[in-house]
């Protein structure tokens, strides 16, 4: 079981680049999310979704979008790359939207210079 | 507001010996509370949970306690052991967000 799985491991990018962080779970769970998690501090949520073709907004969805188009996979694109968005950011999923604990992917490590 | 917060932001502790490691929270209206860990390099790991219905839970060797009256939130880890050491993260759930405090870094002293 392979869980929540997050490619690529590292990445880095040039300032205005695009780019897409894949995220796939085999759980068969209808919640999937993205966090960024900076230096020094707690994770932050990008955008969820609560189960195929459904999405919406987190804490700080500037500059990202996502897509859900099967259970299994949540995408999360950069759509021209900033400083700002260097971070490591982590995928998850659980079972349903609410009082359920969330299983994390790895992360994916980005630097954009 | 919508922050949960930790009062240390480090916490060294002997092996053997029990953590303590605390979160104030401010949204009143969360009804849900994860503890995660989180080792370097990895992603947060599900550690225990507790609803808003209960003050008091157990699994091994942790407990996390509720004070819902001053909104704080403790795990209690017993007979602390190197494997321990981590990052700690409170986290709240209120709607279908999930929202975590800043973290504790644990380290056991051997």
């Amino acid at each position: 079981n392979a869980g929540v799985t997050q490619t690529p491991k590292f990445q880095v990018l040039k300032t205005g680049q695009s780019m897409t962080l894949q995220c796939a779970q085999d759980m068969n769970h209808e919640y999937m999310s993205w966090y960024r998690q900076d230096p020094g501090m707690g994770l932050r949520l990008i955008h969820y979704s609560v189960g195929a073709g459904i999405t919406d907004q987190g804490e700080v969805p500037n500059g990202y979008n996502v897509s859900r188009s099967t259970t299994e996979d949540f995408p999360l694109r950069l759509l021209s790359a900033a400083p700002s968005q260097t971070s490591v950011y982590f995928c998850a999923s659980s079972q349903s939207q609410g009082h359920q604990p969330q299983h994390f992917g790895d992360g994916t490590r980005l630097s954009i210079l | 507001g919508e922050s949960v917060g930790l009062h240390l932001p480090t916490l060294s502790v002997q092996e053997g010996d029990n953590s303590i490691i605390n979160c104030a929270y401010s949204n009143s209206a969360s009804d849900y509370f994860i503890w995660y860990k989180q080792e370097s390099g990895k992603g947060p790991q599900f550690i225990i949970d507790i609803r808003s219905n209960m003050d008091k839970r157990q699994g091994q060797r942790v407990t996390v306690l509720l004070n819902k009256t001053v909104k704080h939130l403790s795990l209690q880890i017993a007979a602390t052991q190197p494997g321990d050491s981590a990052v700690y993260f409170c986290a709240e759930i209120y709607g279908n967000k999930l929202v975590f405090g800043a973290g504790t870094i644990l380290r056991v002293k051997s």
